[in-house]
């Protein structure tokens, strides 16, 4: 089993739509949580930094972690254009200088 | 808003020679990081340093490879003989107390 799982897509939605991405785990000690944006040939953009299980919300997007099930989502509302892009999860077992284990991205295109 | 730079953005080299792939973090950050991604690939962790020695390496991080800190702003990283396989984008990332790790545009290495 890899450690982190994504959906490669292609996941092609309209503009508007609500967005669900997803991501599972096998390593429980991960507790730090992050979704990064990254446009084709561009370094990952950070989009939520989360901790632990529970939800974080910022404007449109909505980050939620279960731990109990190693299934993390991230939510996208009223989804535009310009959010098309590849969207990985990665995670991390400590809060300093640790690396991160990236998921391999879902590529999400957003049609007018 | 600070940001974290990389310098060449593309590097093409031949097979057997040596590169320098060149980074400013953002200034008040403590970790840093370097990453690859092979083309169509994930994202995936090849260091860690902090306090001036590394922190975490991968195995991916041969004996071929090494990070330096040469002054207070940039951070290096050297491949002594590259190899066709070593072609990828290469992202430095950076990180203050806490593990929001914020990156680079990459810099893409071609060998030949």
């Amino acid at each position: 089993q890899k450690e982190v799982e994504q959906d490669p897509g292609p996941l092609s939605v309209p503009e508007g739509a609500i967005v669900s991405l997803n991501c599972t785990y096998s390593n429980s000690a991960f507790q730090y949580f992050m979704w990064y944006r990254q446009y084709s040939r561009k370094g990952p953009e950070l989009l939520m930094y989360t901790y632990s299980s529970g939800n974080k919300e910022d404007g449109r997007f909505t980050a939620q972690v279960d731990k109990s099930s190693k299934y993390i989502s991230l939510f996208i509302r009223d989804s535009q254009p310009s959010d098309s892009a590849t969207y990985l999860c990665a995670m991390s077992a400590n809060n300093y200088g640790q690396n991160f284990v990236f998921g391999p991205g879902t590529r999400l295109s957003v049609l007018p | 808003e600070p940001e974290v730079t990389q310098t060449p953005s593309h590097q093409v080299t031949q097979m057997g020679q040596e590169v320098i792939l060149r980074c400013v973090p953002i200034s008040n950050h403590l970790y840093f990081y370097w990453y690859r991604q092979i083309l169509g690939q994930k994202v995936e962790f090849l260091v860690s340093f902090y306090n001036n020695e590394i922190s975490e390496k991968s195995e991916i991080f041969d004996d071929q490879f090494s990070v330096e800190r040469p002054d207070g702003s940039n951070f290096t990283l050297k491949i002594r003989s590259t190899k066709l396989e070593d072609s990828a984008m290469y992202f430095c990332a950076s990180s203050g107390p806490y593990n929001e790790q914020f990156f680079g545009p990459g810099t893409r290495l071609t060998v030949l």
